[in-house]
């Protein structure tokens, strides 16, 4: 079956750095999406991302965060300058069309932020 | 966005049959039920959705009532693998986020 990839799994960094997490989605989907997990907590929807531009995204997705396909296969999330409250399980999923029902989600990427 | 309500946690033994019950008052005529499962330090999985009545899929089956203000999760014969937490999701398809709430954890012992 295929899966959503993603890399690294765990990321430990510095406050005030850069980060960038990556993810494979599934071949065929054209639906991309970000979310995020605050140990804990529940799952936020940060952004989410069709034909190459943002198609929605919440208020957690402020300046400080970019999504880019850079290539046919990859879909990244940057954070340009970390902050302690930004530790959290980053999830990527991805869908064949856009709805709620057949989001595949990733492993997640744990990011420490010290 | 339609509200939901769901047990915080629930306890079960290996081999029974678990329901967990979501409650939905103010669900609108073109919102769909969806139910998701997170194991812990995964991704949430999509296990199954419904509109009305009866929906059975080879996890689980969701029963709505014609009123649709709840909906019943029900898990046969739950092995300790069952172990995680269930989300109730209230939506019409239409937008692109998916709206988790705090989910109901389930704990499934010998």
């Amino acid at each position: 079956e295929p899966e959503v990839t993603q890399t690294p799994s765990h990321q430990v960094t510095q406050m005030g750095q850069e980060v960038i997490l990556r993810c494979v989605p599934i071949s065929n989907h054209l639906y991309f999406y970000w979310y995020r997990q605050i140990l804990g907590q529940k799952v936020e929807f940060l952004v989410s991302f069709y034909n190459n531009e943002i198609s929605e995204k919440s208020e957690i997705f402020d300046d400080q965060f970019s999504v880019e396909r850079p290539d046919g296969s990859n879909f990244t999330l940057k954070i340009r300058s970390t902050k302690l409250e930004d530790s959290a399980m980053y999830f990527c999923a991805s869908s064949e069309w856009s709805d709620q029902e057949t989001q595949y989600f990733g492993p997640g990427t744990r990011l420490l932020v010290l | 966005l339609a509200k939901t309500t769901q047990p915080i946690s629930m306890d079960s033994y290996e081999g029974q049959e678990v329901n967990i019950t979501c409650s939905h008052n103010n669900i609108a005529t073109n919102d769909y039920i969806t139910w998701y499962q997170q194991f812990p330090s995964q991704g949430p999985r999509f296990i199954i959705q419904g509109y009305k009545t009866k929906v059975t899929n080879e996890v689980a089956s969701l029963f709505i009532p014609a009123d649709r203000k709840s909906s019943t999760l029900s898990l046969p014969r739950v092995s300790l693998s069952d172990t995680a937490v269930y989300y109730c999701l209230v939506g019409d398809n239409s937008g692109y986020a998916l709206n988790f709430g705090k989910g109901t954890s389930l704990l499934v012992t010998p």
